[in-house]
């Protein structure tokens, strides 16, 4: 099945810095997703972006399809941006649309 | 706008009991799934849903069972609980398979 890498792991930020977290896909996928897992467990939407760039806010993504990557900015950190990264993917190969998800960046942000 | 709601948020079982677990969307999304989040292992699809009436099994189907009779609701039962289940369970919703998905807030299940 597809694989999913991300990375760095752990990242630790000083309020205000920017930051950029990156997912890494071994085959060609129709669905991307991030999510933020908050602290109390919530898996939140953050971009739908199987291939090119979104904005949200101090938030961006960009996905490089046909080179397997996607790219999440975070911009002017914040407390309330501390929790879980995901990013999660869907191919076609298989008849049940799974969302294979990595292993998450674990991102703490200090006041 | 609920979204994908799931009750209970909290549960204790002991070994042995059966429970349902409920998921509702109010989305009008064909598409439905289970998944369980455990420490180290990231998210496993369970079940799944592509409409009423049709279910299909994921990748950890052992001990679950699901039906789906309505568009809106898709019901998570675990027939006769073990420790191995202890874990945090999440309904997703989507237009489609493949589409954007969209969570519900989780239930967090220990079994003892």
């Amino acid at each position: 099945g597809i694989q999913v890498e991300q990375s760095p792991p752990d990242l630790i930020l000083q309020e205000g810095a920017n930051s950029t977290l990156r997912c890494n896909f071994s085959d060609s996928v129709n669905n991307l997703q991030w999510f933020h897992q908050n602290p109390w467990g919530q898996l939140i939407n953050l971009f739908y972006i199987p291939s090119g760039t979104k904005q949200n806010g101090r938030l961006s993504a960009t996905t490089v399809a046909t080179e397997r990557y996607s790219l999440l900015y975070i911009s002017s950190s914040q407390t309330t941006d501390s929790g879980v990264y995901f990013c999660a993917v869907v191919d076609y190969t298989g008849a049940n649309s799974k969302l294979t998800f990595g292993k998450g960046i674990t991102l703490s942000v200090r006041p | 706008n609920a979204g994908v709601t799931q009750t209970p948020k909290f549960q204790v079982l002991k070994t042995g009991q059966s429970m349902t677990l409920q998921c509702a969307q109010d989305m009008n999304h064909e598409y439905m799934s289970w998944y369980r989040q455990d420490p180290g292992m990231g998210l496993r699809l369970i079940h799944y849903s592509v409409g009423a009436g049709i279910t299909d099994q994921g990748e950890v189907p052992n001990g679950y069972n699901v039906s789906r009779s309505t568009t809106e609701d898709f019901p998570l039962r675990l027939l006769s609980a073990a420790p191995s289940q202890t874990s945090v369970y999440f309904c997703a919703s989507s237009v489609q398979g493949g589409a954007e998905a969209f969570f519900g807030q989780g239930t967090r299940l220990t079994v003892v």
